[in-house]
């Protein structure tokens, strides 16, 4: 089956520690992209990249960084710079970064500070 | 700033009912709008696209309609049942290729 795969579905941090979420597709997809969503509140977008090699910063990118060295990997590290990461994250993509077409989910991690 | 507004931010009707989920945006230069389903502690699904040309777009028993010119988007569901309990998530496209605007979701709970 062709998606978008998020692990691990609960992660737990400890204050002063980096934690990477992973995200895998295997839709053949050019764009990926991070969000953030907070209980009752809509999704903000954290990073995002548009091919191999290149990222660009999201909305809320401080205390985050990413890599792209695969087509098919995006995955967030959420650095001990983030004071405030107890979220729901979700990776997702689409084709190309300019195409008019849908949006795909991953299932999303739960992060939550020990 | 483009802001997306979903009113109300939960609704609970009787199952059969056909209803309305609200969406306004305050910039009308969208690229298109995206209409998704969220279960509790889950991903999205998107369910419909509109894209910025067209008016409406229609899947099964949904209706999802788009008017630039007043900045609203409406996403009709039809005889309503209890499977249908969830956030439903509007987002517009902006002309930008990433910028993707989120609303808050309204919150549907459909009782048998």
């Amino acid at each position: 089956d062709g998606g978008i795969t998020q692990s691990p579905k609960y992660l737990f941090r400890k204050e002063g520690q980096n934690v990477t979420l992973s995200c895998e597709q295997n839709l053949n997809h050019d764009a990926m992209y991070w969000y953030r969503q907070d209980p009752g509140q809509g999704l903000r977008l954290i990073y995002y990249s548009q091919i191999v090699n290149d990222f660009q910063k999201g909305d809320i990118a401080e205390g985050y960084s990413v890599s792209r060295e695969k087509k098919e990997s995006f995955p967030l590290t959420v650095t001990s710079a983030q004071k405030n990461p107890t979220a729901f994250y979700l990776c997702a993509s689409k084709p190309l970064a300019d195409s008019n077409e849908k949006l795909f989910f991953g299932s999303g991690t739960q992060l939550s500070v020990l | 700033k483009q802001e997306v507004t979903q009113i109300p931010a939960a609704l609970s009707v009787p199952e059969g009912e056909n209803l309305v989920l609200n969406c306004s945006f305050t910039d009308s230069a969208i690229y298109n709008l995206q209409w998704f389903r969220q279960d509790p502690g889950k991903g999205l699904t998107s369910l419909l696209l509109i894209q910025s040309s067209q008016r409406e777009q229609t899947s099964g028993r949904l209706n999802a309609s788009l008017d630039k010119s007043s900045g609203r988007s409406t996403l009709y569901i039809a005889a309503s049942q209890p499977g249908d309990s969830a956030t439903y998530l509007c987002a517009a496209w902006m002309d930008s290729s990433y910028k993707l605007i989120f609303g808050s979701g309204t919150r549907l709970l459909v009782r048998p």
